[in-house]
């Protein structure tokens, strides 16, 4: 299973983007990129994923490097409900089982 | 709502005695797995089904935990003998699996269990 880097904590202005890194650099040729968050006592929530190129959808997007060892997911403008534990996690395979670390707590200010 | 549903919300218990919990997944998600975690940790891991056939199964899960999902649509997870260790948020999730290697998972709210 690949491991991430993610910093513990970030904090980010309501309105601005907020830009959230992880290293993976173990990752594997068929593993996604998945980002999910956790707001406070309730269940992770899927937010996007990849596999080689950039992604975007309601919520955020995704950017890969080229050699898909680390990736940053943007909040393009956060408020303070985005307040919440977002986890990188590279996923692939039969099982798609989610081995989560520790994540970025993403606190956002007024 | 038709999202994933799990009860109790909450199960506080006396160490020994057994718990049940149960996982309402999305209709017609085939896959359904099963997570748990403590305190300022992320979630780990215990085990999945794929309709009604449990296909994969942690470490973390030992002979005190038992899973079933006999009809491929909801699910129970039973503790026996609790510990105060078992303390945790415990997770269910569903999804589509139809062969290709994406798969995101919906949560549910979690069971909070308490053993004392």
């Amino acid at each position: 299973d690949a491991k991430t880097t993610q910093p513990p904590s970030m904090d980010c202005a309501e309105g601005r983007a907020a830009n959230l890194p992880c290293n993976h650099s173990t990752i594997s040729g068929n593993e996604y990129v998945y980002w999910y968050r956790q707001i406070h006592s309730q269940g992770p929530q899927y937010i996007i994923h990849g596999l080689k190129n950039n992604e975007t959808n309601e919520m955020a997007s995704l950017i890969i490097t080229e050699d898909r060892k680390s990736s940053t997911l943007i909040l393009p403008h956060a408020t303070l409900r985005d307040t919440a534990v977002y986890y990188c996690i590279p996923s692939g395979g039969a099982t798609n089982k989610l081995i989560f670390g520790t994540g970025t707590l993403l606190a956002v200010q007024p | 709502d038709t999202g994933v549903s799990q009860n109790p919300r909450h199960k506080i218990t006396k160490r020994g005695q057994n718990v049940t919990f149960r996982c309402d997944p999305i209709s017609e998600h085939n896959r359904l797995y099963w997570y748990r975690q403590t305190l300022g940790q992320g979630p780990e891991f215990l085990t999945y089904f794929q309709n009604e056939a449990q296909l994969e199964k942690s470490r973390l899960l030992s002979d005190r935990f038992s899973a079933e999902r006999p009809k491929g649509s909801f699910s129970t997870l039973e503790i026996q003998r609790t510990e105060q260790g078992d303390s945790a948020m415990y997770l269910c999730a569903s999804s589509v699996y139809s062969g290709s290697s994406y798969n995101e998972q919906f949560f549910g709210p979690g069971t909070r269990l308490t053993v004392l």
